[in-house]
C-alpha cells in the first residue's frame, strides 16, 4: 500500500464548478499536510499547508484534513481555465516530502 | 519573496557532457533539496542538505554529484549521464528540515539525454 494515495485522473469540470480533489493516507503518525499545483513541466508551487483536522481557507481554495479517516480534500470555488494543473497532495516524513500521484485536472472554458 | 531560481531551464547533454545544474535562494533557507521528476509521476527525492551539510543521499548513482557552495547556492554536477536520467529536475528549499517546515520548489531544468 502506497503512504499516500491520490486518483491521477484527469479530472474534467467546466468553467465556474466547485471542484473536489483527495487524497488518503496510510499513517496515522502523518501531521502535516500539504497542497501544490503543478502546470507542464514547471515546478510545484505551494498552495495550501495545513496541520489540524478541520478547514483551512485562502482565496477560492479550501483544505480540509479528516485525521480520523485519514482523508484529506482540497476544494476549488469558481474555478477557472488557468486552474488546470496537476494538483498534488504530500506529508513530509524524515526530511522529505511524501507525495501522492498527483490528481491532473482540466477546466474547459 | 519565496523565490528559488534554477538555471539553465533547458538542457540537452550528450552521454560523455560534463554539465552542472545551479540553484539559488534568498530566502535565509538553511535547508535544500534537489528532487528528480520524470513525466506524469510525482517528485522523487535525490538529495538533502541542512546547514550545508548532505545530510541525505537517496542511492542516488555516483554520475550525480551534489555541491552546496554556501546557505544559499545549491549545484548539481552531472557526468556520463543516461538516456533513462531524462527528466524535471526541481531544487527546493525550507528554513531548515525540521518536519513542519514548508518546501518551496524552483521551476526546475527539464534535462534531455541523448
Amino acid at each position: 500500500q502506497k503512504e499516500v494515495e491520490q486518483d491521477p485522473g484527469p479530472l474534467s469540470v467546466p468553467e465556474g464548478a466547485i471542484v473536489s480533489l483527495n487524497c488518503t493516507y496510510s499513517n496515522s503518525a502523518f501531521q502535516y499536510f500539504m497542497w501544490y499545483r503543478q502546470y507542464s513541466r514547471k515546478g510545484p508551487e505551494l498552495l495550501m499547508y495545513t496541520y489540524s483536522s478541520g478547514n483551512k481557507e485562502d482565496g477560492r481554495f479550501t483544505a480540509q484534513v479528516d485525521k480520523s479517516s485519514k482523508y484529506i480534500s482540497l476544494f476549488i470555488r469558481d474555478s477557472q481555465p488557468s486552474d488546470s494543473a496537476t494538483y498534488l497532495c504530500a506529508t513530509p516524513q524524515f526530511q522529505k516530502l511524501v507525495f501522492g500521484t498527483g490528481t491532473r485536472l482540466l477546466v474547459s472554458p | 519573496d519565496t523565490e528559488v531560481t534554477q538555471t539553465p531551464k533547458h538542457l540537452v547533454m550528450g552521454m560523455t557532457n560534463k554539465k552542472s545544474l545551479k540553484c539559488e535562494q534568498h530566502m535565509g533557507h538553511r535547508a535544500m533539496y534537489w528532487y528528480k521528476q520524470k513525466a506524469k509521476k510525482p517528485p522523487e527525492l535525490m538529495f538533502v542538505y541542512s546547514y550545508e551539510k548532505l545530510s541525505i543521499n537517496e542511492s542516488v548513482p555516483s554520475r550525480f554529484s551534489p555541491e552546496c557552495p554556501n546557505s544559499s547556492l545549491l549545484n548539481l554536477h552531472l557526468h556520463a549521464l543516461q538516456p533513462e536520467d531524462s527528466a524535471l529536475y526541481l531544487c527546493a528549499s525550507s528554513q531548515n528540515t525540521a518536519t513542519n517546515e514548508k518546501l518551496f520548489f524552483g521551476s526546475g531544468t527539464q534535462l534531455s539525454v541523448l
